[in-house]
């Protein structure tokens, strides 16, 4: 059973560049959330998509966007990066959204990113 | 707003002896309650969850927490520290959007 995968597992960017950052969700899940870590900090909310549609947003600027596939995999698209866009990001995986707020959701290894 | 707040950024104790990470939360209605732990250049890994079925809670790895409402605490306990425990450890509370709010993480150590 095939959990949560990410690619790529490290990046190098410099200022002004574009990324994008993919997630395959874990088998039999259909929602996928994006988190920022920054180093030595847990994990930010980023936003969250389901049925190929954004659905929750955290605190961030529209230079983050994303996608969600039919299959239900994921990219996390970050535009005009600065040297603070460097992090590790997280993809998280869980089946729904909104009432069942008991499921946990299951992590990916994540992606470095780092900004020159 | 739901929010998490833990006590300890760094513990250290000596292997064979009991840990406890301290997590107080916030929620204007019964929350839903998680540990996560997190080694070295690692995603994240649930060790246990809280859903309002019992107050006593046990996860993976012999870990346990207790959900306390009068204290809103949600503390994360081990009798007997193993090394391989050493990593960074989150307790999160899930909103009812289904977006996880992280604590900020408390570094365990495990001394030999």
């Amino acid at each position: 059973d095939a959990g949560v995968t990410q690619s790529p597992t490290h990046l190098i960017k410099t200022r002004g560049q574009q990324v994008t950052l993919r997630c395959s969700p874990k088998s039999g899940h259909d929602t996928v959330s994006w988190y920022q870590q920054a180093l030595g900090q847990g994990p930010q909310f980023i936003f969250q998509y389901y049925e190929e549609e954004e659905r929750q947003r955290g605190n961030f600027p529209d230079r983050f966007s994303g996608h969600q596939f039919p299959n239900y995999s994921s990219e996390l698209n970050v535009n005009a990066l600065l040297l603070g866009d460097s992090a590790l990001y997280l993809c998280a995986s869980s089946l729904g959204i909104g009432t069942d707020s008991n499921q946990p959701q299951h992590f990916g290894d994540g992606t470095r990113l780092s900004i020159l | 707003a739901q929010s998490v707040t833990q006590l300890d950024s760094h513990v250290s104790v000596s292997e064979g002896t009991p840990v406890l990470l301290r997590c107080n939360y916030s929620s204007s209605y019964s929350p839903s309650l998680f540990w996560y732990v997190q080694h070295p250049n690692k995603g994240l890994q649930l060790l246990l969850k809280y859903t309002s079925a019992a107050t006593l809670v046990k996860g993976i790895n012999g870990f346990e927490a207790e959900f306390k409402k009068s204290e809103t605490s949600f503390h994360l306990t081990k009798p007997s520290a193993h090394m391989s425990d050493a990593a960074e450890y989150f307790c999160v509370v899930n909103t009812y959007r289904n977006d996880m709010r992280f604590g900020a993480g408390t570094r365990l150590t495990v001394k030999p």
